[in-house]
């Protein structure tokens, strides 16, 4: 079982709405936790950065949050635009005793219509 | 900011040919670079972490023969996808970290394999 599992899937939102994607991750304590984007056919880009302590961070219209109690955290965007249908990855990294591996999810699919 | 450079993007091959990639770090040192491999809709798969002037270290279940890394210099990361086949066709991603671990990494935009 993957040790972090994102939702939903795929989901399609009209430019303008907000969505929030949720990441459920089994691996505490963590080194960090990170939300990338990848557009389709390129590599992914960083978008945030959470420590174990933090619960919130944002980058412009993204906002990312972490509930290290429940062991969820979720990816939300604002005002959603065209250029934001992209994949979403959630990444955990293991702590030092795991020589920090990452830990990936297998991300969700956001797709933006006019 | 840090730019990782990943060449070819797409890359088109025949069976049992060899198909080199490569991975460039532009403006910064990579001691550690990693190797990627990405099937439609699933995750990144970690395949090895290249390690500058030492030996590769593959994940398990990689095979070390089929696929060859070199780290020669601190910019320069190699795979090679040797004597392909149809089920190595795949999307191949580099990364590398700057700094320390919680650092971003920064990945290179991969490298789209079909052999046919």
């Amino acid at each position: 079982k993957n040790q972090v599992e994102q939702s939903p899937q795929s989901l399609i939102i009209l430019e303008g709405k907000n969505c929030t994607l949720q990441c459920n991750y089994t691996v505490s304590p963590f080194s960090n936790l990170r939300w990338y984007k990848q557009d389709t056919g390129r590599g992914p880009v960083s978008l945030t950065i959470m420590t174990f302590s933090e619960n919130t961070k944002s980058n412009g219209r993204y906002t990312a949050t972490l509930d290290a109690d429940t062991k969820q955290s979720s990816l939300h965007i604002t005002a959603s635009q065209l250029s934001d249908s992209a994949s979403y990855i959630c990444v955990v990294s293991l702590p030092e005793s795991n020589d920090y591996k990452l830990s990936f999810g297998a991300g969700t699919t956001v797709t933006v219509r006019a | 900011g840090a730019v990782v450079s990943q060449h070819p993007s797409r890359v088109i091959c025949k069976s049992g040919t060899s198909v080199k990639i490569e991975c460039r770090s532009l403006d910064f040192q990579a001691t550690t670079m990693f190797w990627y491999r990405q099937f439609p809709k699933q995750s990144l798969m970690l395949m090895a972490t290249s390690n500058e002037g030492s030996k590769a270290t593959y994940e398990q279940g990689v095979e070390k023969d089929k696929f060859l890394i070199n780290h020669a210099s601190l910019t320069l990361s190699t795979l090679t996808v040797t004597s392909a086949h149809p089920e190595d066709s795949s999307f191949y991603i580099c990364s590398a970290r700057i700094l320390d671990v919680d650092s971003p990494l920064h990945f290179g935009n991969g490298t789209r394999l079909t052999v046919t």
